[in-house]
């Protein structure tokens, strides 16, 4: 099985930087996600690590470390638009179904 | 990407009846998934729908209570079966190819049981 953990609220101001961090435990791994959710809305794609580092998209750069089973959402310049739920999810190697940890809801504050 | 449709949007029903969800895709993909999003809470999956044999159902789901159907690579339906208020939930199909990583999401059935 496995049991994913992230932080349940950060408030962050805009322009700022913020960190969201993820650990996990899982039997196998073949990848981390995270996704952005606006209330009412469906999961969208942020970035996926499979191999331990720093990948940087824009904004957004998501950082993983197999060994320590952790990874991190790194969110910079923040714009109002950005506040959210952000779901780390692991995908496991038997039947590539992803789990979800439960989200951190984003403020981004004037 | 992955253009993936559901219907209904939303359906308001009334309790010891039964919903089936629709979710179709624009194009084939090797797996496809139903997730469960209650309120205030994350996602949880439900089953992994199998194209041509049985779904595969996770612990505490039953395929009595979410019968579902996979009858080609592109379409699936998920049923909620003699409904409670404890079935008031978003309920999402998922998808993603063999060879690529991303998986996508629907954009949900709104659930409300009276």
């Amino acid at each position: 099985g496995q049991n994913i953990d992230q932080p349940t609220e950060m408030t962050a101001t805009e322009g700022a930087i913020v960190q969201i961090n993820c650990t996990y435990q899982t039997s196998g791994f073949n990848g981390l996600f995270w996704y952005q959710q606006h209330a009412g809305e469906a999961p969208t794609f942020l970035s996926y690590n499979v191999l331990d580092g720093l990948e940087e998209k824009g904004r957004f750069s998501s950082f993983l470390s197999r060994s320590k089973g952790y990874s991190y959402l790194l969110l910079k310049e923040l714009q109002m638009k950005d506040s959210a739920s952000y779901l780390c999810a692991v995908r496991d190697t038997t039947r590539g179904k992803l789990q979800f940890g439960a989200g951190t809801q984003v403020v981004v504050t004037p | 990407s992955a253009v993936i449709s559901q219907k209904p949007s939303r359906d308001i029903c009334q309790r010891g009846t039964s919903l089936t969800i629709q979710c179709q895709v624009d194009s084939q993909v090797t797996m496809m998934f139903w997730y469960r999003q209650q309120p205030g809470q994350s996602l949880t999956l439900i089953a992994t729908a199998n194209q041509g044999s049985e779904a595969t159902y996770e612990s505490g789901f039953v395929i009595d209570k979410f019968p579902i159907s996979r009858p080609n690579l592109t379409f699936s339906t998920l049923t909620v079966s003699n409904m409670s208020p404890e079935d008031s939930s978003i309920y999402l199909c998922s998808v993603y190819r063999q060879g690529g990583y991303e998986q996508f999401f629907g954009p949900g059935t709104r659930l409300t049981v009276l």
